[in-house]
C-alpha cells in the first residue's frame, strides 16, 4: 500500500452537494498538506497542518474546510463549490513542516468534477 | 516574474537518449531543491532532492543545482519510454516556521521506443 492514501480517487458533485475527501499517511510523519493541481498551473497549496495544528490557510475560499483529527488523517470537507474548483486535489506529508531537509510524499489525489 | 520557471514542454526523444530538464528560480532564499515525477493519473513521486549547490547522482539521474546562477537541473542518461511522464520541480524556503514549497508548472517528457 502506498505510504499516503487517499479517497475516493474520483468524485461528481454538484454544486449544493456536500462532500469530503479522505487522506491517510503510514509514514509516520508529523505533518500534512491539501494541494490542489489545476491543468497548466503550479501545484498550489492550500492548508498545512503540523502536528494536528493548522499553520497555514493559503487564502483557501470558506468552502473548503479541512479537519485533521490525529498526525495521520486529513480530511477536506467540500460545500457548496463552484464549476472552477474541478481539479485534481493531493495530499502530502512530511516529517514536520519545520524540516526542510524533510521532502513532501504525496498520495494519487482526489479528481474532483463540480457540475 | 514567477519565483520558479518551468518550460511546460512537450518534449519528446527517442529511446535511449539523454533528457535534460531545467527549472530556474529568481528567490536566493531557497534552501532546498527536489524533482517530482508524476504519471497520469498518479500523484507526484520524489526522484531527488538536494540541499547545497552540486551534483547528485541515483541509478540513471543526476540533479544538479547553481545556486549561484539560480539554475536547477535534472538529467536522465538512457532514457526509456517508462519514463515518460511529467517531471515537476520543486524548491523550499523558511516562511512563517515552517518550509513553504513552491513548485514549477511541469515538463511533460514522451520518450519514444
Amino acid at each position: 500500500e502506498t505510504g499516503v492514501t487517499q479517497t475516493p480517487r474520483h468524485l461528481v458533485m454538484g454544486m449544493t452537494n456536500k462532500k469530503s475527501l479522505k487522506c491517510e499517511q503510514h509514514l509516520g510523519h508529523n505533518a500534512m498538506y491539501w494541494y490542489k493541481q489545476s491543468a497548466k498551473k503550479p501545484l498550489e497549496l492550500m492548508f498545512v497542518y503540523n502536528f494536528k495544528e493548522q499553520t497555514e490557510n493559503n487564502s483557501v475560499p470558506s468552502r473548503f474546510s479541512p479537519e485533521c483529527p490525529n498526525s495521520s488523517h486529513l480530511f477536506l470537507h467540500l460545500h457548496t463549490l463552484q464549476p472552477e474548483d474541478s481539479a485534481l486535489y493531493l495530499c502530502a506529508s512530511s516529517q514536520g513542516a519545520a524540516r526542510g531537509e524533510s521532502p513532501l510524499h504525496f498520495g494519487n489525489g482526489t479528481r474532483l468534477t463540480v457540475t | 516574474q514567477k519565483e520558479v520557471e518551468q518550460d511546460p514542454g512537450p518534449l519528446s526523444v527517442p529511446e535511449g537518449a539523454i533528457v535534460s530538464l531545467n527549472c530556474t528560480y529568481s528567490n536566493s532564499a531557497f534552501q532546498y531543491f527536489m524533482w517530482y515525477r508524476q504519471y497520469s493519473r498518479k500523484g507526484p513521486e520524489l526522484l531527488m532532492y538536494t540541499y547545497s549547490s552540486g551534483n547528485k547522482e541515483d541509478g540513471r539521474f543526476t540533479a544538479q543545482v547553481d545556486k549561484s546562477s539560480k539554475y536547477i537541473s535534472l538529467f536522465i542518461r538512457d532514457s526509456q519510454p517508462s519514463d515518460s511522464a511529467t517531471y515537476l520541480c520543486a524548491m523550499s524556503r523558511n516562511s512563517g516556521g515552517y518550509q513553504k514549497v513552491t513548485f514549477g508548472t511541469g515538463t511533460k517528457l514522451q520518450v519514444i521506443p
